[in-house]
């Protein structure tokens, strides 16, 4: 089945301690998104990419790093510099374009804590 | 950017319509999406409509879009506890993420 894989389902992160949250699509999708829940917050937009080896900044990049080296996957870390990190983060993928009206598709997300 | 505007909180009986209500920001967003969360899960599309149309019906789901008032809303007919959920709303505005409301938390009470 074709879907969006996001590992693992909960983590659990140390002070000082960067983490990397898996995505991965096999819907050969060329976008990819993350975002972070907070409760009553909704969805805020950390980073995108459209293409492979290109990523923008979203509305909250400020201490979360991504990569895009393969289509299929977009691995977001979250640094030490990122002071409050607990939440739910969603990633989603879509195909570019407004073509067909393109919606997002979204993974199952990951929930990070702070020990 | 601007925010894409919902009510936090709704409640129904069981057997009774919902009606989730949206307004958005953008006169020229050509995309609107209405998406179901259920706890501790992603976001399920459940619904689109393209700007052009005033009204989308899919079994028990209809979409209503005011494109003068920039109001979009999503009713569900014979409402069940198992469309207990927090729905999003969205626009496209261009080629750009999906622009998402915080989210209405529907309780269906039995």
């Amino acid at each position: 089945d074709g879907g969006i894989t996001q590992s693992p389902k909960y983590l659990f992160r140390k002070e000082g301690q960067n983490v990397t949250l898996s995505c991965e699509q096999n819907l050969n999708h060329d976008a990819m998104y993350w975002y972070r829940q907070d409760p009553g917050q909704g969805l805020r937009l950390i980073y995108y990419s459209q293409i492979v080896n290109d990523f923008q900044k979203g509305d909250i990049a400020e201490g979360y790093s991504v990569s895009r080296e393969k289509k299929e996957s977009f691995p977001l870390t979250v640094t030490s510099a990122q002071k409050n990190p607990t939440a739910f983060y969603l990633c989603a993928s879509s195909v570019p374009g407004q073509g067909i009206g393109q919606p997002q598709h979204f993974g199952d997300g990951t929930r990070l804590s702070i020990l | 950017g601007e925010d894409v505007e919902q009510s936090l909180f709704l409640s129904v009986r069981e057997g009774d319509s919902s009606v989730i209500n949206c307004t958005y920001t953008d006169s020229s967003s050509t995309y609107l999406y209405w998406y179901k969360q259920e706890p501790g899960a992603g976001l399920q599309l459940l619904t689109y409509i393209f700007s052009n149309m005033d009204m989308k019906q899919d079994q028990r789901l209809t979409v209503l879009l005011n494109k003068k008032d920039k109001h979009l809303s999503l009713r569900i007919a014979d409402t069940q506890t198992g469309d207990s959920a927090i729905y999003f709303c969205a626009e496209r505005r261009g080629n750009t993420p999906l622009v998402f409301g915080k989210g209405t938390r529907l309780s269906v009470i039995a």
